[in-house]
């Protein structure tokens, strides 16, 4: 079975902030797919980043940057310099290599206050 | 580039009466679909997912079914809502596995459903 575990329910930091959002997998599949996902209060989930399990380097994009470690099942998700645009709700999820099913934690709710 | 709708965006219904959200996928062919669901609490639940025409794959047993009568075409329904059933739903697309966009579920705007 796998699972995905967000434990920050809530993040609340001051805009300029860093801040790193968790998550961890558990999977049997050798091949899988890690995602994160924003949702913005309109409720629509925005597509941010797809990881390979076989592909751990790290990627960054402008101010999202996201480290992939599969010694702790980890994959976690920064945000340099927050901006009030990026309060949303954050989930990760994890795709096996053989099917087409996500599994989604329970997401991480960031508020970024002016 | 490919695109996703559905409808309506919004919905209020009485227990009892019928339900019909509709979703299509623009751009691609043979993609695979799915109907998820958030209820309070934000936790997403897969209800049905779907590899081609008239092919369903229900997750979770329930007042709802899902039908595909076109390859882009996704449809969520119900014969009679229960109050339970109240929820953000969302359908969505990925490619074929193994595939560019084969891993990649794309997401519509989702259809908020008040039972009352």
């Amino acid at each position: 079975a796998q699972k995905v575990t967000q434990a920050q329910t809530e993040i609340s930091v001051v805009e300029k902030e860093d801040v790193t959002l968790d998550c961890v997998y558990e999977t049997r599949d050798t091949t899988y797919y890690l995602f994160w996902y924003k949702q913005p209060p309109s409720g629509e989930l925005v597509f941010l980043i797809r990881r390979n399990s076989f592909d751990e380097q790290n990627e960054i994009s402008g101010r999202y940057s996201w480290n992939f470690q599969k010694s702790t099942s980890s994959f976690n998700f920064t945000i340099t310099a927050s901006q009030v645009v990026d309060s949303a709700v954050y989930f990760c999820a994890l795709c096996g290599g053989s099917n087409y099913k996500l599994t989604f934690g329970k997401g991480t709710l960031l508020t970024v206050n002016p | 580039s490919q695109t996703i709708h559905q409808w309506p965006a919004t919905l209020v219904q009485p227990v009892g009466s019928p339900l019909s959200l509709e979703c299509t996928v623009e751009g691609t062919s043979n993609p695979n679909l799915y109907w998820y669901r958030q209820a309070a609490g934000r936790g997403l639940q897969l209800l049905f997912y779907s590899v081609g025409i008239g092919q369903i794959s229900s997750e979770v047993p329930q007042n709802l079914s899902a039908s595909r009568p076109q390859d882009r075409q996704f449809i969520l329904s119900s014969k009679k809502l229960l109050l339970s059933d109240s929820g953000f739903y969302l359908c969505a697309w990925s490619g074929l596995l193994g595939t560019g966009t084969g891993n990649t579920i794309y997401f519509g705007e989702g259809s908020w459903l008040t039972v009352v």
